[in-house]
């Protein structure tokens, strides 16, 4: 399979735990973004890696979210201190740097109890 | 505002039936547009590209006005496998091509 793949798909933590999700893009793109979904809406915007560099971070990544991509291959969210209100969906996409829309791995479902 | 706006629905309607969705965008220097499809508790996945000219794929067209920061979505001859939600999404372009989503509508086809 040559998709985005993401892991894992499912993590149940308890409030104030640290949690780490990996994202594995497809090989030749150089951008990979993160989104968070809630229930009902659309994904969110996270923050996005042109090759190893992060390049924007939106202003719903708190202090407590932080985002590597140390090779320019796979990359990694952390959420420290896990908040009830941190329990969503992180999809992980990633594309070329042309204008091609982004390709979304299937996810890592959240619950924080 | 929200920069991407849908009507969230949901539209139910019989199999068979066209049915039409809209969604407005705000930063007008957007340059990409799309649909997504997104399945009950899976990824979205891309189902077209917006063009200036308007463009169709099978029993799907899509349009796009830019004076009026409007795109649109038809479905004809709905079938039961259409049912879904379908996310507008427009890039940002002084942000790495960024894209930006709306709520979605959920479609809902009926026997």
């Amino acid at each position: 399979d040559t998709g985005v793949s993401q892991d894992p798909r499912h993590k149940i933590t308890k409030r104030g735990q640290n949690v780490t999700f990996r994202c594995d893009p497809i090989s030749e793109h150089n951008r990979l973004y993160w989104y968070r979904q809630t229930l009902g809406q659309g994904p969110e915007f996270l923050t996005y890696f042109q090759n190893e560099a992060q390049l924007e971070k939106s202003r719903l990544l708190s202090d407590r979210f932080s985002a590597e991509r140390p090779k320019g291959s796979f990359s990694t969210l952390e959420i420290q201190r896990t908040e009830q209100g941190d329990s969503a969906m992180y999809l992980c996409a990633s594309s070329s740097i042309s204008r091609d829309p982004g390709y979304f791995g299937p996810g890592t479902r959240l619950l924080v109890l | 505002r929200k920069e991407v706006e849908q009507d969230p629905g949901p539209f139910n309607v019989p199999e068979g039936a066209t049915v039409a969705f809209n969604c407005t965008y705000s930063n007008s220097a957007s340059q990409s547009f799309f649909w997504y499809r997104q399945d009950c508790r899976k990824e979205p996945k891309l189902l077209m590209s917006v063009y200036s000219s308007g463009n169709e794929d099978g029993r799907f067209t899509a349009q796009l006005n830019r004076a009026s920061q409007y795109i649109s979505l038809l479905i004809r001859d709905s079938k039961l496998s259409d049912s879904a939600t379908y996310l507008c999404v427009v890039n940002r372009p002084n942000a790495g091509n960024m894209l930006t989503f709306g709520g979605g509508t959920r479609l809902m086809v009926k026997p």
